[in-house]
């Protein structure tokens, strides 16, 4: 079972409606808990992270998280074209103790047609 | 300077050849880290740096990978006898000390080496 996954996509919404990219995690020790937008030949650029349960909202992001369920997901309000691009999830924590090593999923791609 | 940058942004090499990619990360930030993304995956870290130390090199897939960090600041990713496997895109990140609950790494544009 990989650490950190996610369902490659695509997602495809249209403009203006609400994007819902979801990550599960194995480890349940994990602490911290990281979006990263990637645009296709670009590095990827931190979001926002989150590390306790609940809901942590930033702009038109919301991260979801739910230790019992070792889930979190983000939410992206009111959809842009601009939008477009790969979203990572990441984790820091779990066995070993590490506050530094993060953890990427796969990715998903999406597509937000106007 | 204001983001982590990195040298090349391209590197095509052959097979067998001996590559150095190097990175300046943010200044201030202490910690440096070297993750590899291939095509289709998300970045796998390599390597992370306390200042000039190597404090964890367990991601560095076998010998022929080494990073050095000297002073503390620019750091160097070296590769010998390359492979076509090694064909990846190297990225460099920096971060402020870790701190438990928040580790925020910002990358840099990365390195693309690809291995004929």
């Amino acid at each position: 079972q990989k650490e950190v996954e996610q369902n490659s996509g695509p997602l495809s919404v249209p403009e203006g409606a609400i994007a819902s990219l979801n990550c599960t995690y194995s480890d349940r020790g994990s602490q911290s808990f990281f979006w990263y937008r990637q645009y296709s030949g670009k590095s990827p650029e931190l979001i926002m992270f989150i590390y306790s349960n609940g809901d942590k909202e930033d702009g038109r992001f919301t991260a979801q998280l739910n230790k019992a369920s070792q889930y979190v997901s983000l939410l992206i309000r009111d959809s842009q074209p601009s939008d477009s691009a790969t979203y990572l999830c990441a984790v820091i924590g779990g066995r070993g103790g590490s506050n530094y090593k993060l953890t990427f999923g796969k990715g998903t791609l999406l597509t937000v047609n106007p | 300077g204001a983001g982590v940058s990195q040298t090349p942004s391209n590197k095509v090499t052959e097979k067998g050849k001996y590559v150095e990619l190097r990175c300046d990360p943010i200044s201030g930030h202490t910690a440096l880290y070297w993750y590899r993304q291939s095509l289709g995956q998300g970045p796998e870290f390599l390597i992370y740096f306390q200042g000039t130390g190597a404090a964890d090199d367990s991601g560095l897939p076998n010998d022929r990978f080494f990073a050095v960090r000297p002073e503390g600041s620019v750091s160097t990713l070296k590769i010998q006898r390359t492979e076509r496997g090694d064909s990846a895109v190297y990225l460099c990140a920096s971060s402020l000390l870790p701190q438990s609950g928040a580790n925020v790494l910002t990358f840099g544009a990365g390195s693309r080496l690809t291995v004929l």
